[in-house]
């Protein structure tokens, strides 16, 4: 079956952590992004992959930062820097740009004590 | 800068009851239009699109049509049922094919 794996579904940690959130894919899709969900605010997109070695910020970049050194990897680090890093991240994938259809992971909850 | 502007939620229905989720954007260039569907605890999933004015988008009973005139994309359904039950994000292309703008989601309530 093709699809997007996130895991873990849920994952705890400590202020002041670094924490990284893994995000496979199968589809053999040349884009992968990542989203933040926050409730009443819809979407909003972190980072963004077009091509393997290549990701550009998206509009809440910061105390985030990905890599892209596989096509069907794109793991999302939270750094400590994110000063409100409890969320519901999503991970998705298209074939090229935005205009195609993304395919979404099931997500993963972060929650920061 | 772009953006999607969604009525707010939650709307509640009775089944079988006709549904209207209102939608308005901005952007520049001409956007491709989408309706998302997540249900509780997954990821989104498209329910459908449209690329250019005019166009309908239709999938499982939905649909909504790309009105350039009011810049908007509202989402119908004739009957609704309680499997439904979901929140409904709109959302826009950037025009540059780089990215999905979304707009906050709408949570639908459907009672039996």
């Amino acid at each position: 079956d093709g699809g997007i794996t996130q895991s873990p579904k849920y994952l705890f940690r400590k202020e002041g952590q670094n924490v990284t959130l893994s995000c496979e894919q199968n589809l053999n899709h040349d884009a992968m992004y990542w989203y933040r969900q926050d409730p009443g605010q819809g979407l909003r997109l972190i980072y963004y992959s077009q091509i393997v070695n290549d990701f550009q910020k998206g509009d809440i970049a910061e105390g985030y930062s990905v890599s892209r050194e596989k096509k069907e990897s794109f793991p999302l680090t939270v750094t400590s820097a994110q000063k409100n890093p409890t969320a519901f991240y999503l991970c998705a994938s298209s074939i090229g740009q935005a205009d195609y259809e993304q395919y979404f992971g099931p997500g993963t909850r972060l929650t920061v004590t | 800068g772009d953006s999607v502007t969604q009525m707010e939620g939650p709307v509640t229905l009775s089944e079988e009851a006709f549904l209207t989720i209102n939608c308005t954007y901005t952007a520049t260039g001409y956007p491709s239009l989408f309706w998302y569907v997540q249900y509780p605890g997954e990821g989104l999933q498209l329910l459908l699109k449209a690329t250019k004015a005019d166009d309908k988008g239709s999938n499982k009973g939905f649909e909504a049509t790309y009105r350039k005139e009011t810049t908007s994309f509202h989402l119908e359904k004739g009957s609704v049922q309680v499997s439904d039950s979901a929140v409904y994000f709109c959302a826009l292309s950037d025009g540059y094919g780089n990215k999905l703008v979304f707009g906050a989601g709408t949570i639908l309530r459907v009672k039996s």
